[in-house]
């Protein structure tokens, strides 16, 4: 079974912190993504990537940015923390036939 | 606003009874999927239909998809109090420009199964 992990459930930041979530996948997945849910907003595509070091924009990246460095790894970065970006984060990853993996999610508050 | 777009937002029913959930959308896709997502989770694929498939079945699950009327519907036939969950659409645009491209989830459903 394929399986994606995030490195926490729960994280609490301070605004103005730094913050990094990981997301690691076992399928060697070329494509990854990273979304925030919101209630009543749905989820939102933050950044995806379709290949090690390759990254595109989704609908709402402002004030994130991604890493992929290894194929099984791609992590998201909050430069630096606000409260409007507590929220739950998702990372999914999906091979050639289009069916997306989700990790467990990362519910993050910034206080 | 959203790529897809479910209706009903909430719906509550008994235990088998069957449920049904729409989606919309807005542009060409290439194909269509349904998720569920238990309270707090990650969400887990149900199905996948593609753009020149009318109609596909998984178990108890039901997909349609008119792409003249760009909409689907996913319909739970003999419910169980299990089912409840949050289901969503997503339509994926890809492949683009070398990638696979990306997906659009919409706000989804909230559908409750009385024991």
């Amino acid at each position: 079974d394929v399986k994606v992990t995030q490195s926490s459930r729960y994280l609490v930041k301070r605004t103005g912190e730094k913050v990094f979530l990981e997301c690691v996948q076992d399928m060697d997945h070329e494509n990854m993504f990273w979304y925030r849910q919101d209630p009543g907003l749905g989820l939102r595509l933050i950044y995806f990537s379709y290949d090690v070091k390759m990254k595109e924009k989704g609908d709402i990246p402002e004030g994130y940015s991604v890493s992929r460095e290894k194929k099984e790894r791609f992590s998201l970065i909050l430069e630096s923390a606000s409260t409007n970006q507590t929220s739950m984060y998702l990372c999914a990853s999906t091979g050639q036939t289009y069916e997306q993996y989700f990790g467990p999610g990362t519910r993050l508050t910034v206080t | 606003s959203q790529q897809g777009e479910e209706d009903p937002q909430a719906l509550s029913i008994q235990e088998g009874e069957n449920a049904t959930m729409n989606c919309s959308y807005k542009t060409s896709i290439n194909n269509l999927q349904w998720y569920r997502q238990n309270s707090g989770r990650g969400l887990v694929h149900l199905i996948l239909i593609r753009s020149n498939e009318r109609e596909k079945h998984s178990g108890r699950l039901r997909v349609t998809l008119d792409t003249s009327k760009k909409s689907s519907s996913l319909l739970i036939t003999a419910s169980r109090a299990a089912d409840t969950a949050s289901y969503f659409c997503a339509t994926w645009d890809g492949p683009v420009w070398g990638n696979a491209g990306k997906s659009t989830f919409g706000d989804g459903t909230t559908l409750t199964v009385k024991p």
